[in-house]
């Protein structure tokens, strides 16, 4: 089936340590994002990617790195310079609109639920 | 810049009651999208219904609709006919053509259902 899968979907940190999060997809997506998503909040953009090898900073990338040597992968890592990096993780994929139509829906992963110990 | 306010943190609903769920976003940009998505307790985000800024009709799938008011700048989210699997969180979103198309959410509703 196509998709996008995260993983792992929970993740330890211990202080000081840095730790990767997986996100494939296999819907021939061009674009992918990462967002954070802390309790009863919206989700914030971390990084985004329209194309292999190239990548951009969101809003909170402070702390955060990734790299997009393939279409079909964009792992996140997360740096010991994120100071609070206990939050939920959400990886995302979607065509790039067209003909400046924006209805390309994002299709979401499970999530990585990232806690540090 | 983008925003979307959503200002019901929490909203109750009776089983087979409608529930508006409130939205008003801000931009400059003339083309742009706007998004609801719904995201249980599993937290997997799962996408409802879109409306475009140049689509003259409000658009509706199923038991979902949304209210589009441009001149507002809203657009709420009708579910009409609430079952007790419709309590979730449900975010507003919209994509425009800066950051990569990403989408740009609001703080979200949290929606409970009740028999």
């Amino acid at each position: 089936d196509g998709g996008i899968t995260q993983s792992p979907k929970y993740l330890f940190r211990k202080e000081g340590q840095n730790v990767t999060l997986s996100c494939e997809q296999n819907l021939n997506h061009d674009a992918m994002y990462w967002y954070r998503q802390d309790p009863g909040q919206g989700l914030r953009l971390i990084y985004y990617s329209q194309i292999v090898n190239d990548f951009q900073k969101g809003d909170i990338a402070e702390g955060y790195s990734v790299s997009r040597e393939k279409k079909e992968s964009f792992p996140l890592t997360v740096t010991s310079a994120q100071k609070n990096p206990t939050a939920f993780y959400l990886c995302a994929s979607s065509p790039l609109p067209y003909g400046g139509r924006m209805n390309t829906e994002a299709f979401f992963g499970q999530g990585t639920r990232l806690t540090v110990v | 810049a983008q925003k979307i306010t959503q200002t019901q943190p929490g909203m109750f609903v009776q089983e087979k009651e409608a529930v508006t769920l409130d939205c008003t976003y801000d931009t400059s940009d003339p083309s742009y999208g706007l998004f609801w998505y719904k995201q249980p307790s599993s937290g997997e985000m799962i996408f409802l219904i879109y409306q475009g800024s140049y689509d003259q009709q409000n658009a509706t799938e199923g038991r979902y609709s949304l209210n589009f008011q441009k001149a507002r700048k809203s657009a709420n989210l009708v579910i009409s006919a609430s079952q007790l699997g419709d309590s979730a969180m449900y975010f507003c979103a919209m994509r425009v053509t800066d950051s990569g198309y990403a989408l740009n959410f609001g703080k979200g509703t949290s929606l409970l259902v009740t028999p």
